[in-house]
């Protein structure tokens, strides 16, 4: 079945580092890949979303790309900040109504 | 453009109630989905509407029922309340040209009691 794997985390990192949080899929077809984000005593945000192969999905100064031949969706970004301490958590959609997300990986960002 | 909202925001129960939990989602979104968030079991899937037909379900128990107005309003029931239905859920709404795009609303906190 289709399913969604992520680093496990807590990921802790300084202030200014670079972050990439992985996650590889199985899928059957050729599905849409997200990544969200969860702030404390939030909902889910859309952070970005990448349709087909190659594809590089970006917003906030964070980027995914879609890689097909690796089956991965890598979250990067260039220099963290405290304020994107939050969980963030991959997600598939092939079709059939329903998106499989991953377990999350939690972020947390030194001063 | 007003959010995804979610009604109440927490609510405590005891066990054997049942509850009604209330989604309405973002102007011209027909589709709603539901899903249950605890710290072990991650985000699951409940089930997920569109024009008020149920198109999808998750592996929950017959407790666990929804229903979507004309409107495209959303409520999801539980009865029988259980220890382990205490949980965040969450509803997200989606676009018709956007499906697997989903925007979710705050939540409502479930604790059972």
């Amino acid at each position: 079945g289709n399913s969604v794997t992520q680093m496990e985390g807590p990921v802790t990192l300084s202030e200014e580092a670079f972050l990439t949080i992985n996650c590889t899929y199985t899928a059957t077809g050729y599905p849409s890949l997200f990544w969200y984000v969860q702030y404390p005593g939030e909902g889910l945000q859309l952070l970005l979303k990448a349709t087909k192969a190659d594809d590089k999905g970006s917003n906030k100064g964070f980027e995914a790309t879609y890689r097909k031949e690796t089956t991965s969706f890598h979250l990067e970004k260039g220099s963290v900040q405290v304020s994107d301490s939050a969980v963030y958590f991959c997600a598939l959609y092939t079709g059939g109504f329903k998106t499989i997300f991953g377990a999350g990986t939690r972020l947390f960002v030194k001063a | 453009k007003a959010g995804v909202t979610q009604t109440p925001r927490y609510l405590i129960k005891t066990r054997g109630q049942q509850v009604t939990l209330s989604c309405s989602p973002i102007s011209g979104h027909r589709s709603v989905s539901w899903y249950q968030q605890t710290p072990g079991q991650g985000l699951q899937f409940l089930f997920e509407y569109f024009s008020e037909t149920q198109r999808n379900k998750g592996n929950f128990p017959g407790r666990f029922s929804g229903r979507q107005f004309s409107n495209s309003r959303s409520e999801m029931n539980v009865s029988t309340l259980e220890l382990g239905d205490s949980a965040l859920y969450l509803c997200a709404s989606s676009g018709n040209d956007r499906v697997g795009e989903q925007y979710f609303g705050p939540g409502t906190r479930l604790t059972v009691t």
